[in-house]
């Protein structure tokens, strides 16, 4: 059965920290990873991630792939409370369907 | 942001009768998707479209039937609601051409008494 894995579930960091967010993925027909951030409403896009080893980056945000090893990470440096929020992964299979991880919630203090 | 409309927005229903949720886009995407979003589930596909009349179930498909009759409405029906079928309701769209980012609409929180 497909499946996408996020680790970990939580985090709570002091701002100013940098922070790595873990995805990995048992799925067939592999397409394409996405980065979704979601706060108290709709899910936004952050990065889609085709290609192993090519760094996606936006601002203090930065995704990379690993086809052969089949996961992904997001960072985030110099974090902020307005980082505060639950960070989705998701794969998209060649049938363009979806299959989303259950999120890590990332929690910035002051 | 992306031209994403949900309705209704909220809705009470009682277990037994049917619910039509409506998406509805003015981007011209070819594919919809609809979502169900519960505490430690993360999002979850229901079914989605690649075009009109052009639907396929997804990982939780048990309960709920779609239809696809222009390119820019997408309906989900639940033809007996059920308390299990008590969530918050997500549609999105993607276009597959240039670009495979997906995105989201506002939402739509059902609960089934």
């Amino acid at each position: 059965e497909d499946k996408v894995v996020q680790s970990p579930l939580s985090l709570v960091v002091h701002e100013g920290d940098t922070v790595t967010l873990n995805c990995s993925y048992e799925v067939t027909n592999f397409r394409s990873l996405l980065w979704y951030k979601q706060e108290k409403k709709a899910p936004t896009f952050l990065f889609m991630l085709t290609s192993s080893g090519i760094e996606k980056k936006s601002g203090r945000l930065s995704s990379i792939l690993d086809k052969k090893e089949l996961f992904s990470i997001l960072n985030i440096t110099a974090t902020q409370t307005g980082d505060s929020a639950v960070y989705l992964c998701a794969w998209r299979g060649r049938n363009n369907d979806m299959r989303f991880g259950a999120g890590t919630r990332l929690t910035v203090k002051p | 942001d992306a031209g994403i409309t949900q309705s209704p927005r909220h809705k009470v229903t009682e277990t037994g009768t049917p619910v039509t949720l409506r998406c509805h886009q003015t981007e011209n995407h070819r594919y919809m998707y609809w979502y169900r979003q519960d505490p430690g589930h993360g999002l979850r596909l229901i079914h989605y479209s690649y075009g009109v009349k052009d639907t396929d179930k997804g990982e939780v498909s048990d309960g709920y039937s779609v239809s696809r009759s222009k390119t820019e409405d997408f309906l989900l029906t639940l033809e007996s609601a059920t308390s299990s079928q008590t969530s918050v309701y997500f549609c999105a769209i993607s276009e597959s051409t240039s670009s495979y980012e997906q995105y989201f609409g506002p939402g739509t929180r059902l609960t089934v008494t």
